[in-house]
Protein backbone atom coordinates (compact mmCIF):
# COMPACT_ATOMS: atom_id res chain seq x y z
CA UNK A 1 0.00 0.00 0.00
CA UNK A 2 1.50 3.24 -0.79
CA UNK A 3 2.60 5.68 1.78
CA UNK A 4 2.94 9.27 2.12
CA UNK A 5 4.50 11.17 5.43
CA UNK A 6 4.93 14.91 4.97
CA UNK A 7 6.67 17.21 8.14
CA UNK A 8 6.32 19.54 9.26
CA UNK A 9 2.57 19.53 9.64
CA UNK A 10 2.82 23.63 10.63
CA UNK A 11 5.50 26.20 9.70
CA UNK A 12 6.05 29.42 10.34
CA UNK A 13 8.55 31.98 8.20
CA UNK A 14 8.86 35.08 8.60
CA UNK A 15 9.01 37.44 4.94
CA UNK A 16 12.26 36.42 3.06
CA UNK A 17 13.02 33.18 5.22
CA UNK A 18 13.62 30.22 3.14
CA UNK A 19 13.03 26.79 4.15
CA UNK A 20 11.85 22.96 2.75
CA UNK A 21 9.07 21.21 3.37
CA UNK A 22 9.76 17.31 3.32
CA UNK A 23 7.68 14.64 1.32
CA UNK A 24 8.72 10.92 2.51
CA UNK A 25 7.05 8.37 0.37
CA UNK A 26 6.58 4.59 -0.13
CA UNK A 27 5.45 2.84 -3.64
CA UNK A 28 5.66 -0.30 -5.04
CA UNK A 29 6.67 1.67 -8.29
CA UNK A 30 6.82 5.05 -8.69
CA UNK A 31 4.54 6.38 -11.78
CA UNK A 32 4.97 10.24 -10.40
CA UNK A 33 5.42 12.60 -7.64
CA UNK A 34 2.88 15.76 -7.37
CA UNK A 35 3.02 19.13 -5.21
CA UNK A 36 -0.40 20.56 -4.97
CA UNK A 37 -1.25 24.11 -3.44
CA UNK A 38 -4.60 23.86 -1.30
CA UNK A 39 -5.93 27.40 -0.07
CA UNK A 40 -8.49 27.33 2.85
CA UNK A 41 -12.04 26.53 0.68
CA UNK A 42 -10.64 26.10 -2.19
CA UNK A 43 -9.29 22.44 -4.23
CA UNK A 44 -5.55 21.98 -4.76
CA UNK A 45 -4.10 23.54 -7.37
CA UNK A 46 -1.60 21.40 -9.18
CA UNK A 47 2.59 22.99 -8.86
CA UNK A 48 4.67 20.12 -10.43
CA UNK A 49 4.98 16.97 -11.07
CA UNK A 50 8.37 14.81 -10.71
CA UNK A 51 8.73 11.32 -12.59
CA UNK A 52 12.32 10.52 -11.53
CA UNK A 53 15.26 10.89 -9.04
CA UNK A 54 17.43 13.15 -9.46
CA UNK A 55 14.01 15.47 -11.29
CA UNK A 56 13.67 18.97 -9.97
CA UNK A 57 11.56 21.56 -11.04
CA UNK A 58 11.17 25.61 -10.35
CA UNK A 59 8.51 27.74 -10.55
CA UNK A 60 8.56 31.29 -9.05
CA UNK A 61 10.28 31.10 -5.40
CA UNK A 62 9.58 27.31 -5.28
CA UNK A 63 11.64 24.17 -6.62
CA UNK A 64 10.84 20.41 -5.73
CA UNK A 65 13.59 18.12 -5.78
CA UNK A 66 12.84 14.17 -5.34
CA UNK A 67 15.04 11.23 -4.48
CA UNK A 68 13.82 7.63 -4.15
CA UNK A 69 12.80 7.73 -1.04
CA UNK A 70 11.31 11.98 -0.13
CA UNK A 71 10.45 14.78 -1.85
CA UNK A 72 11.52 18.34 -0.55
CA UNK A 73 9.15 21.50 -1.69
CA UNK A 74 12.16 24.39 -1.02
CA UNK A 75 10.61 28.14 -0.17
CA UNK A 76 13.42 30.54 -1.00
CA UNK A 77 12.29 34.26 0.13
CA UNK A 78 8.67 33.10 0.70
CA UNK A 79 6.50 35.83 0.61
CA UNK A 80 2.79 36.30 2.55
CA UNK A 81 1.02 35.30 -0.89
CA UNK A 82 2.75 32.05 -0.51
CA UNK A 83 0.95 31.21 2.68
CA UNK A 84 -1.29 27.99 1.79
CA UNK A 85 -1.45 24.25 2.47
CA UNK A 86 1.18 22.20 0.56
CA UNK A 87 0.11 18.66 -0.22
CA UNK A 88 2.18 16.34 -1.95
CA UNK A 89 0.86 12.76 -3.58
CA UNK A 90 2.20 9.58 -5.22
CA UNK A 91 0.61 7.96 -8.48
CA UNK A 92 2.41 4.51 -8.45
CA UNK A 93 2.44 0.98 -10.67
CA UNK A 94 2.15 -2.52 -10.33
CA UNK A 95 4.41 -4.92 -10.92
CA UNK A 96 3.34 -5.10 -14.65
CA UNK A 97 3.55 -1.73 -15.29
CA UNK A 98 0.24 -0.54 -15.75
CA UNK A 99 -0.27 2.66 -13.39
CA UNK A 100 -2.86 2.95 -10.85
CA UNK A 101 -4.49 6.51 -11.45
CA UNK A 102 -4.91 7.15 -8.44
CA UNK A 103 -3.44 9.92 -6.21
CA UNK A 104 -1.90 9.39 -2.53
CA UNK A 105 -1.87 12.05 -0.42
CA UNK A 106 -0.28 13.02 2.44
CA UNK A 107 -1.68 15.28 5.23
CA UNK A 108 -0.27 17.88 4.20
CA UNK A 109 2.10 21.04 5.45
CA UNK A 110 0.57 24.39 6.90
CA UNK A 111 2.62 27.13 5.13
CA UNK A 112 2.37 30.71 7.09
CA UNK A 113 4.71 33.69 6.05
CA UNK A 114 4.34 36.12 8.07
CA UNK A 115 5.25 39.97 6.93
CA UNK B 1 -11.20 28.18 -19.77
CA UNK B 2 -13.58 26.91 -17.84
CA UNK B 3 -12.33 24.40 -14.93
CA UNK B 4 -13.80 21.68 -13.23
CA UNK B 5 -16.98 22.54 -11.35
CA UNK B 6 -18.93 20.61 -9.22
CA UNK B 7 -22.61 21.17 -7.46
CA UNK B 8 -23.55 21.55 -5.51
CA UNK B 9 -21.40 23.87 -3.41
CA UNK B 10 -22.93 22.82 0.10
CA UNK B 11 -25.41 20.13 0.27
CA UNK B 12 -27.27 19.34 4.08
CA UNK B 13 -29.21 16.40 4.30
CA UNK B 14 -31.45 14.25 6.87
CA UNK B 15 -29.78 10.74 8.00
CA UNK B 16 -31.03 7.94 5.82
CA UNK B 17 -31.46 10.86 2.90
CA UNK B 18 -29.95 9.71 -0.63
CA UNK B 19 -27.80 12.10 -2.37
CA UNK B 20 -26.00 13.08 -5.76
CA UNK B 21 -23.15 15.00 -6.28
CA UNK B 22 -22.44 16.20 -9.47
CA UNK B 23 -19.08 16.77 -11.38
CA UNK B 24 -18.27 18.58 -14.20
CA UNK B 25 -14.81 18.03 -15.70
CA UNK B 26 -12.85 20.07 -17.99
CA UNK B 27 -13.79 19.85 -21.50
CA UNK B 28 -11.73 16.84 -23.61
CA UNK B 29 -9.90 15.30 -20.22
CA UNK B 30 -10.50 11.65 -20.45
CA UNK B 31 -10.44 10.89 -16.71
CA UNK B 32 -12.52 11.90 -13.70
CA UNK B 33 -11.61 11.05 -10.05
CA UNK B 34 -13.35 11.16 -7.07
CA UNK B 35 -12.01 11.88 -3.50
CA UNK B 36 -13.17 12.76 -0.41
CA UNK B 37 -11.07 15.12 1.91
CA UNK B 38 -11.34 15.62 5.58
CA UNK B 39 -10.74 18.68 7.16
CA UNK B 40 -7.10 19.29 7.91
CA UNK B 41 -6.09 16.29 5.74
CA UNK B 42 -5.02 15.42 2.06
CA UNK B 43 -7.73 14.03 -0.30
CA UNK B 44 -8.77 10.45 -0.31
CA UNK B 45 -9.43 8.29 -3.33
CA UNK B 46 -12.61 7.33 -4.07
CA UNK B 47 -13.11 5.94 -7.81
CA UNK B 48 -12.10 6.87 -10.75
CA UNK B 49 -13.42 6.76 -14.41
CA UNK B 50 -11.33 6.63 -18.13
CA UNK B 51 -14.20 7.90 -20.23
CA UNK B 52 -16.93 6.29 -19.36
CA UNK B 53 -15.81 3.22 -17.76
CA UNK B 54 -15.31 2.89 -13.87
CA UNK B 55 -11.19 1.59 -13.74
CA UNK B 56 -11.40 1.10 -10.09
CA UNK B 57 -13.91 1.65 -7.31
CA UNK B 58 -11.70 0.60 -4.68
CA UNK B 59 -11.40 3.50 -2.17
CA UNK B 60 -15.29 3.65 -2.19
CA UNK B 61 -16.23 2.86 1.54
CA UNK B 62 -19.24 0.54 1.19
CA UNK B 63 -22.02 -0.32 -1.37
CA UNK B 64 -24.47 2.61 -0.65
CA UNK B 65 -21.62 5.02 -2.23
CA UNK B 66 -21.55 4.51 -6.36
CA UNK B 67 -20.71 6.52 -9.23
CA UNK B 68 -21.18 6.41 -13.20
CA UNK B 69 -19.95 8.83 -15.89
CA UNK B 70 -22.59 7.16 -18.55
CA UNK B 71 -21.80 9.63 -21.54
CA UNK B 72 -17.66 10.15 -20.85
CA UNK B 73 -17.96 13.66 -19.45
CA UNK B 74 -20.10 14.34 -16.55
CA UNK B 75 -20.36 12.39 -13.22
CA UNK B 76 -22.65 11.57 -10.18
CA UNK B 77 -21.54 10.14 -7.44
CA UNK B 78 -24.36 8.66 -5.45
CA UNK B 79 -24.42 8.40 -1.58
CA UNK B 80 -27.29 6.16 -0.48
CA UNK B 81 -29.18 5.97 3.48
CA UNK B 82 -26.79 8.97 4.34
CA UNK B 83 -25.21 8.55 7.85
CA UNK B 84 -23.55 11.15 9.95
CA UNK B 85 -20.30 9.82 8.99
CA UNK B 86 -19.97 10.66 6.10
CA UNK B 87 -20.08 14.57 5.97
CA UNK B 88 -17.04 15.41 4.76
CA UNK B 89 -16.28 17.43 1.16
CA UNK B 90 -15.87 15.54 -1.68
CA UNK B 91 -14.02 16.41 -4.71
CA UNK B 92 -13.61 15.39 -7.85
CA UNK B 93 -10.53 15.99 -10.74
CA UNK B 94 -10.23 15.57 -13.99
CA UNK B 95 -7.30 14.92 -16.36
CA UNK B 96 -6.36 15.43 -20.10
CA UNK B 97 -5.20 11.46 -20.66
CA UNK B 98 -5.38 7.89 -19.17
CA UNK B 99 -2.95 7.29 -16.26
CA UNK B 100 -0.04 5.55 -18.68
CA UNK B 101 1.62 8.06 -18.05
CA UNK B 102 1.72 10.50 -15.10
CA UNK B 103 -0.36 13.54 -15.97
CA UNK B 104 -1.98 16.01 -13.12
CA UNK B 105 -5.21 16.21 -11.74
CA UNK B 106 -7.19 19.33 -11.93
CA UNK B 107 -9.17 19.29 -9.18
CA UNK B 108 -12.62 21.21 -8.40
CA UNK B 109 -13.89 23.37 -5.87
CA UNK B 110 -15.67 20.29 -3.58
CA UNK B 111 -19.15 19.65 -2.35
CA UNK B 112 -19.60 20.21 1.13
CA UNK B 113 -21.82 17.46 2.53
CA UNK B 114 -23.52 17.91 6.24
CA UNK B 115 -25.05 14.88 7.18
CA UNK B 116 -27.90 15.76 10.47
Amino acid sequence: EDQVTQSPEALRLQEGESSSLNCSYTVSGLRGLFWYRQDPGKGPEFLFTLYSAGEEKEKERLKATLTKKESFLHITAPKPEDSATYLCAVQSTNAGGTSYGKLTFGQGTILTVHP
Amino acid sequence: GAGVSQSPRYKVTKRGQDVALRCDPISGHVSLYWYRQALGQGPEFLTYFNYEAQQDKSGLPNDRFSAERPEGSISTLTIQRTEQRDSAMYRCASSLAPPRAANEQFFGPGTRLTVL
